[in-house]
């Protein structure tokens, strides 16, 4: 079946430090592959998207690539700032479900002033 | 703007009440989902629904039960809570044929005594 995995927190950085968030996956046929941010005391919201590979998604700084031949889709950003301390989260939805999307556990990110 | 509301941001119920999750989104969006939030597992799908009166299992439907009379309101039902259910709940909706991408509420924080 359909599975991500990213790599288990916390992370601790400084403000303006580099950030990767790692993620792989396990799925059928060509997935659709996202990353959503979880604020304190917030519902998920959507970071970035790609579609298919190769493809590069963006926005707020966060950059994430589609690479089918290693199966991942990493999350980085060149300069953290302390607004960026939240739960990350991969997810998938694999070309076979029109509705589902599979979550990874999620990673903390807490960014020090 | 956009918005997944659910109706209960914090319950405390007792053991073996019935406990209904509301939750209604303004996008008239097709499908609808209600996953569980825990520490250190992420986001697991408990049901989802496609169509009013239209749902599916997920992958731990076990002791839940969910109604969708209309399209805009999806809710989950605990016919006999326990507790082992205090968890985090969040609903999401999506709209058919997009990418796939989920809105979601802020969450239903639910303490079982």
């Amino acid at each position: 079946g359909d599975s991500v995995t990213q790599m288990e927190g916390p992370v601790t950085l400084s403000e303006e430090a580099f950030l990767t968030i790692n993620c792989t996956y396990t799925a059928t046929g060509y997935p659709s592959l996202f990353w959503y941010v979880q604020y304190p005391g917030e519902g998920l919201q959507l970071l970035l998207k790609a579609t298919k590979a190769d493809d590069k998604g963006s926005n707020k700084g966060f950059e994430a690539t589609y690479r089918k031949e290693t199966t991942s889709f990493h999350l980085e950003k060149g300069s953290v700032q302390v607004s960026d301390s939240a739960v990350y989260f991969c997810a998938l939805r694999s070309g076979g479900s029109n509705y589902k999307l599979t979550f990874g556990k999620g990673t903390l990110l807490t960014v020090n002033p | 703007d956009v918005k997944v509301t659910q109706s209960s941001r914090y319950l405390v119920k007792r053991t073996g009440e019935k406990v209904f999750l509301e939750c209604v989104q303004d996008m008239d969006h097709e499908n609808m989902f209600w996953y569980r939030q825990d520490p250190g597992l992420g986001l697991r799908l408990i049901y989802f629904s496609y169509d009013v009166k239209m749902k599916e299992k997920g992958d731990i439907p076990e002791g839940y039960s969910v109604s969708r009379e209309k399209k805009e309101r999806f809710s989950l039902i605990l016919e006999s809570a326990s507790t082992n259910q205090t968890s985090m709940y969040l609903c999401a909706s999506s709209r058919s044929g997009s990418t796939g991408e989920l809105f979601f509420g802020e969450g239903s924080r639910l303490t079982v005594l």
